[in-house]
């Protein structure tokens, strides 16, 4: 079944703590990026990546770093996690830039 | 910059239209879309329209677009209460490089 994976679903965490939320894609798709979503917000683009070791920022980067080392893998690393970057989280997938994305189920990770 | 903006909140009965409206500012748009997120989910793309089409229709849904006012609208005929959700709205466009460029979401509220 082609599909976006996301782990883990929900995260508890303390402020400073590294963390890292994992994304996975089984569609060969060449873009993922990291969202977040906050009430009243909608989502906010943290990062992306148009294809193996290409990343770029989005519209929140700050506080975030990913990688892409390989195609289907775009995990989400929070160095130093801190309570505004509790969150909502979702990564998403497509064959382009361009096209329509696809999204994994989200990751919910509060920060204390 | 460019902007996408939606109602917050719809409310309707069971078995009327719903409309649910979107505005947007960045003229080189060249898609735009819906997504729907029910609860605890996802987003799951409902439809998308090129920025050359008027009108698209698919089953239950109509998505209306005005270019000259940048309005886009999706009508959802007999809605629902599988029809409640956050429904986005969102564009690419050549400048954003075709970066997804958000609306808050709107809260499709069904009464009995």
């Amino acid at each position: 079944e082609a599909q976006v994976t996301q782990n883990p679903r929900y995260l508890i965490t303390v402020t400073g703590k590294k963390l890292t939320v994992t994304c996975s894609q089984n569609m060969n798709h060449e873009y993922m990026s990291w969202y977040r979503q906050d009430p009243g917000l909608g989502l906010r683009q943290i990062y992306y990546s148009m294809n193996v070791e290409v990343t770029d920022k989005g519209d929140v980067p700050e506080g975030y770093k990913v990688s892409r080392k390989e195609k289907r893998n775009f995990p989400l690393i929070l160095e130093s996690p801190s309570p505004n970057q509790t969150s909502l989280y979702f990564c998403a997938s497509s064959p382009g830039g361009q096209e329509t994305q696809y999204f994994g189920p989200g990751t919910r990770l509060l920060v204390l | 910059g460019e902007d996408v903006e939606q109602s917050l909140f719809l409310s309707v009965r069971e078995g009327d239209s719903s409309v649910i409206n979107c505005t947007y500012t960045d003229s080189s748009s060249t898609y735009l879309y819906w997504y729907k997120q029910e609860p605890g989910a996802g987003l799951q793309l409902l439809t998308y329209i090129f920025s050359n089409m008027d009108m698209k229709q698919d089953q239950r849904l109509t998505v209306l677009l005005n270019k000259k006012d940048k309005h886009l609208s999706l009508r959802i005929a007999d809605t629902q209460t599988g029809d409640s959700a956050i429904y986005f709205c969102a564009e690419s466009t050549m400048d954003s490089n075709y970066q997804l460029i958000w609306g808050a979401g709107t809260k499709l509220i069904i009464k009995p």
